[in-house]
């Protein structure tokens, strides 16, 4: 079946600094690709998405590239604040199964 | 315009007693999806409908565990018997048909069982 593997936190990091959180997954099909953040108390909200191959989603300076040939999509910020500390999930939809497939999420902590 | 919404934000119940979670997924979306959210465990698929289609429960993970949705709109959660491993975040999310296309979800329930 269909999963999606992201590296497990706490991450922490100072702000300024550079941030990549890795994402691989395995599907059937030609997934689409999403990450999502759940800041301290609130629910999931979609911050990028990228629905092909090679297709690079962007949103309040976060950036991911869907790579189909290392089945990767990973986070990157340039200058991270103390108001991205958050918990970031990375999630696939439309390879085997109609919803959702999460990764288990990273907590990432922006130290000022 | 109107996000998914939940209820209650909050519930602590005593163990064994039935529990019902109530989703307002948003106006037109035609598929709806519950999950729970457990502490170190992330987010796992509980149930799914998709329009006038019989929902898709295999991620329920008991038979205590059970939903229905009302006229295409309003979904209800119910768990009985409810038992302290069933304490977590519930999750409810709508979305249209196109699988390029997210899923928006509520804030959730969480849910305590003494």
């Amino acid at each position: 079946g269909d999963s999606v593997t992201q590296m497990e936190g706490p991450v922490t990091l100072s702000e300024e600094a550079f941030l990549t959180i890795n994402c691989t997954y395995t599907a059937t099909g030609y997934p689409s690709l999403f990450w999502y953040v759940q800041y301290p108390g609130e629910g999931l909200q979609l911050l990028l998405k990228a629905t092909k191959a090679d297709d690079k989603g962007s949103n309040k300076g976060f950036e991911a590239t869907y790579r189909k040939e290392t089945t990767s999509f990973h986070l990157e910020k340039g200058s991270v604040q103390v108001s991205d500390s958050a918990v970031y999930f990375c999630a696939l939809r439309g390879g085997g199964a109609d919803g959702l497939t999460f990764g288990k999420g990273t907590h990432l902590i922006i130290q000022p | 315009g109107a996000g998914v919404s939940q209820s209650p934000s909050n519930k602590v119940t005593e163990k064994g007693k039935d529990v019902e979670l109530r989703c307002d997924p948003i106006s037109g979306h035609t598929a709806l999806y519950w999950y729970r959210q457990s502490l170190g465990q992330g987010l796992e698929f509980l149930i799914y409908f998709q329009g006038n289609s019989a929902p898709d429960k295999s991620g329920l993970p008991s038979d205590r565990f059970s939903a229905e949705r009302t006229g295409g709109s309003v979904s209800t959660l119910t768990i009985q018997r409810t038992q302290q491993e069933d304490s977590a975040v519930y999750l409810c999310a709508s979305g249209v048909g196109p699988y390029n296309s997210p899923l928006h979800f509520g804030n959730g329930t969480r849910l305590t069982v003494t």
